[in-house]
């Protein structure tokens, strides 16, 4: 079945530091992949997305590739806060009304 | 716009007892609904789906159950509660046409 991974945590980081957190998926078909992001204490929020190779998503100055012949979709962003701190969750919907499947999620520490 | 409600935010209950939570989805019609639990420190684990009303797909079996009564109303219910069943539980929907979810903000369920 589909399945995704994503690095273990956490991940601590000085702001203003590079972050990667890394995804890759195993899907049949040609799935749309997304990252989620969670605050503490909140539900999850949609952060951005990609529904077919080489797309590229972009929010609040994150982005991630959907990148087919890797099947990897990795998060990064150039220069994070301490307001980014949050579990990241990678995530991909494959056809029709199947549940989206979630890797474990990455618990990101932006330390001032 | 849609948006959806979960309640209640915060839940302590003693073992044994029965549970109910409740989510509704405003401003759309025949949305896909789906209840997640995230254990303290870990990842999403599908609980139950539903496409329409009356129908139920049941991912993990337990002492939890679900239903949908109405077309923008999913219930999650426990007729006696287990340590095991705390964590924080989440309600989502989605279009039939779209790949994403969007996120209710939680509920935070302790049993004692």
């Amino acid at each position: 079945g589909d399945s995704v991974t994503q690095m273990e945590g956490p991940v601590t980081l000085s702001e203003e530091a590079f972050l990667t957190i890394n995804c890759t998926y195993t899907a049949t078909g040609y799935p749309s992949l997304f990252w989620y992001v969670q605050y503490p204490g909140e539900g999850l929020q949609l952060l951005l997305k990609a529904t077919k190779a080489d797309d590229k998503g972009s929010n609040k100055g994150f982005e991630a590739t959907y990148r087919k012949e890797t099947t990897s979709f990795h998060l990064e962003k150039g220069s994070v806060q301490v307001s980014d701190s949050a579990v990241y969750f990678c995530a991909l919907s494959d056809i029709g009304n199947t549940p989206l499947v979630f890797g474990k999620g990455t618990r990101l520490s932006v330390i001032a | 716009s849609q948006t959806i409600h979960q309640w209640p935010a915060t839940l302590v209950q003693p073992v044994g007892s029965p549970l109910s939570l409740e989510c509704t989805v405003e401003g759309t019609s025949n949305p896909n609904l789906y209840w997640y639990r995230q254990a303290a420190g870990r990842g999403l684990q599908l609980l139950f789906y539903s496409v329409g009303i009356g129908q139920i797909s049941s991912e993990v079996p337990q002492n939890l159950s679900a239903s949908r009564p109405q077309d923008r109303q999913f219930i999650l219910s426990s007729k006696k509660l287990l340590l095991s069943d705390s964590g924080f539980y989440l309600c989502a929907w989605r279009r039939p046409v779209e790949v994403g979810y969007t996120f209710g903000s939680g509920t935070r369920l302790t049993v004692v």
